[in-house]
């Protein structure tokens, strides 16, 4: 069976340092992967998507950064954080064929930029 | 693009009372529509997906939704609330890339 998953679980980090959370996925292959964040009272939004090692697209422009070193790794990084990145990250997979294939989340990681 | 708006964020019911949690969805295709459910400081999980097959969908833990063209409409039920139901509901539309729309979601309150 297939299993995500993320860490750490919670983070609290000052302002201006730097981030690196990561998103791993074991029993498939080739998997489509996402970083969603979700602000507080907001609902969730797209932030990165990944097709393949090395393929990376960026749907809202931010100051954050994703890297996809290895299949099924998805890493989402800033090199200065700012009060505005704080929020639950979530990560997921889906497979890569299929336009009905759903979303499976990672348990998410609080950042708090203090 | 495609949307959803989630009428009401904040629903509560009492236990063994109905749940209704409404979705609209804005696409200009034939959407495929998601309902997931979080629990504090977890992650999504899919409650049920809509594929265009039967309009009526039944997923776990009771609940269901009824996919309704001509009112843009996915709305979540069930016929009674328990108090595990307490959680976030979020309806999403599935975009080219396999990409989730998401509403802003609705908090869901069970009262005993």
């Amino acid at each position: 069976s297939q299993t995500i998953h993320q860490w750490p679980a919670t983070l609290v980090q000052p302002v201006g340092s730097p981030l690196s959370l990561e998103c791993t996925v074991e029993g498939t292959s080739n998997p489509n992967l996402y970083w969603y964040r979700q602000a507080a009272g907001r609902g969730l939004q797209l932030l990165f998507y990944s097709v393949g090692i090395g393929q990376i697209s960026s749907e809202v422009p931010q100051n954050l950064s994703a890297s996809r070193p290895q299949d099924r790794q998805f890493i989402l990084s800033s090199k200065k954080l700012l009060l505005s990145d704080s929020g639950f990250y979530l990560c997921a997979w889906s497979r890569d064929r299929g336009m009905f294939a759903e979303a499976f989340f990672g348990q998410g990681t609080r950042l708090t930029v203090v | 693009a495609q949307s959803v708006t989630q009428l009401g964020s904040h629903v509560s019911v009492s236990e063994g009372a109905l749940v209704l949690l409404r979705c609209n969805y804005s696409s200009s295709v034939p959407p495929y529509l998601f309902w997931y459910v979080q629990y504090p400081n977890q992650g999504l999980q899919l409650l049920l997906k809509y594929t265009s097959a039967a309009t009526l969908v039944k997923g776990i833990n009771g609940f269901e939704a009824e996919f309704k063209k001509s009112e843009t409409s996915f709305h979540l039920t069930k016929p009674s609330a328990h108090m595990s139901d307490a959680a976030e509901y979020f309806c999403a539309v599935m975009e080219y890339g396999n990409k989730l729309v998401f509403g802003a979601g609705t908090i869901l309150r069970v009262k005993s």
